[in-house]
Formats: C-alpha cells, sequence, structure tokens
C-alpha cells in the first residue's frame, strides 16, 4: 500500500539552528501539508501545498518556515532559527485531489534544546 | 475561524464496556473524517462521512454524521485493550486546500 515517508524521524537541533524535515508524500497525489502536534495536544494545521505554491497557511506558520518541492517526489519543510516552541511531530500529508481523503506520515519528532 | 470540538477529552473503560466520542464544529462541514493515533504512532484513517445523517459500521464500529454537518460521533462497542488510543475527528473544508481542521481528541483507555 502506498505511504507517505518522512525522514528524519528524530532530530535534536540547539536553539537557534536550521531544520529541514523531509517528506516524499504519495505517488500521484496532488496536495501537500504539513502539520504539527506538541505532545499531548492536537495535531494542527501548518500549510498546504498545491501546483507547486502555498495554497493556505496557519498563523503558526511565520516567516522561519517554508516548504519546497524541489523535485517530482519531495517535499520540505524548513524551520530557519528554531526555538524551543517548536519542539514538537511533524507530520506530513498527502491527499490525491479527488477523496479528500488525507494521508499522513508517521512523523518527524524534532526536540529543539 | 472554523473549529472544531470534541469531547471527552478522556475516557477510561473496563475492556467490554461501550464508548463514544462527540465531535461539534463551529461550522457546516463538506464531510467529516476519523483518525486513530496510538501511543507514540501517527494519525490512520479510519473512515470518511459525506452525507447529513450518514451512518457508517466498521465492526464494532459506528461513526454518525449529523444531519446538519456539524457533529459526528464515533461508538465503539464491548471495548478490547486493542481500541487504546486517541480518535481524533476532523472537519473537512472542500475549498482549494482541502485542510482538515482537527478535534482536540479522546484518549481511551481500556482497563483490561
Amino acid at each position: 500500500e502506498p505511504e507517505v515517508t518522512q525522514t528524519p524521524s528524530h532530530q535534536v537541533t540547539q536553539m537557534g539552528q536550521e531544520v529541514i524535515l523531509r517528506c516524499v508524500p504519495i505517488s500521484n497525489h496532488l496536495y501537500f501539508y504539513w502539520y504539527r502536534q506538541i505532545l499531548g495536544q492536537k495535531v494542527e494545521f501548518l500549510v498546504s501545498f498545491y501546483n507547486n505554491e502555498i495554497s493556505e497557511k496557519s498563523e503558526i506558520f511565520d516567516d522561519q518556515f517554508s516548504v519546497e518541492r524541489p523535485d517530482g517526489s519531495n517535499f520540505t519543510l524548513k524551520i530557519r532559527s528554531t526555538k524551543l516552541e517548536d519542539s514538537a511531530m511533524y507530520f506530513c500529508a498527502s491527499e490525491a485531489g479527488t477523496s479528500g481523503v488525507v494521508f499522513f506520515g508517521e512523523g518527524s519528532r524534532l526536540t529543539v534544546l | 475561524g472554523q473549529q472544531v470540538m470534541q469531547i471527552p477529552q478522556y475516557q477510561h473503560v473496563q475492556e467490554g464496556e461501550d464508548f463514544t466520542t462527540y465531535c461539534n464544529s463551529s461550522t457546516t462541514l463538506s464531510n467529516i473524517q476519523w483518525y486513530k493515533q496510538r501511543p507514540g504512532g501517527h494519525p490512520v484513517f479510519l473512515i470518511q462521512l459525506v452525507k447529513s445523517g450518514e451512518v457508517k459500521k466498521q465492526k464494532r464500529l459506528t461513526f454518525q454524521f449529523g444531519e446538519a454537518k456539524k457533529n459526528s460521533s464515533l461508538h465503539i462497542t464491548a471495548t478490547q485493550t486493542t481500541d487504546v488510543g486517541t480518535y481524533f475527528c476532523a472537519g473537512l473544508r472542500m475549498d482549494s486546500s482541502y485542510k482538515l481542521i482537527f478535534g482536540s481528541g479522546t484518549r481511551l483507555l481500556v482497563r483490561p
């Protein structure tokens, strides 16, 4: 069964450092997302991406965040200068553009020290 | 902005007891999806409800979508220890982004 894959599974970084989280969405899917889940809390929408551009972003997705689809398969989330409060599980997700069913990757746990 | 509320926050049941979680949106939804997240895991899609008043069943799980498409429920009959996890509802906006708004989740614990 096709799945969304994410790397790394866990990243530990110092405050102020740049972090790039990588995702390979399901092939042929058209919509790509990043969601965030702080430990013990609900899943929060960060950004959606369609047709090679951001289609929507939340208030969490400030100037420190950026997304890119550098080639036909990868979808990356960059945090330019990490803060302690960026520590969370980051989920990549994709949707085919037909059913509305969103499939999630297993997540990348970011720990900012 | 659009909000999705979910209750209860926690439910601790004896194995074999039933369990229900309720979801309520501040706005009318295009559809609603339910996800299960095991401890340490990622959200796994369970089901999607689209039609007003729709009821769907998956073995011991029954999902309902309200007539006004603003609320939904998940009912588990005769819980098992394998049902442990957090159940999230997520309302979908069928616009250009297919953005999911997640409820706060209900964490289910099952005593064997």
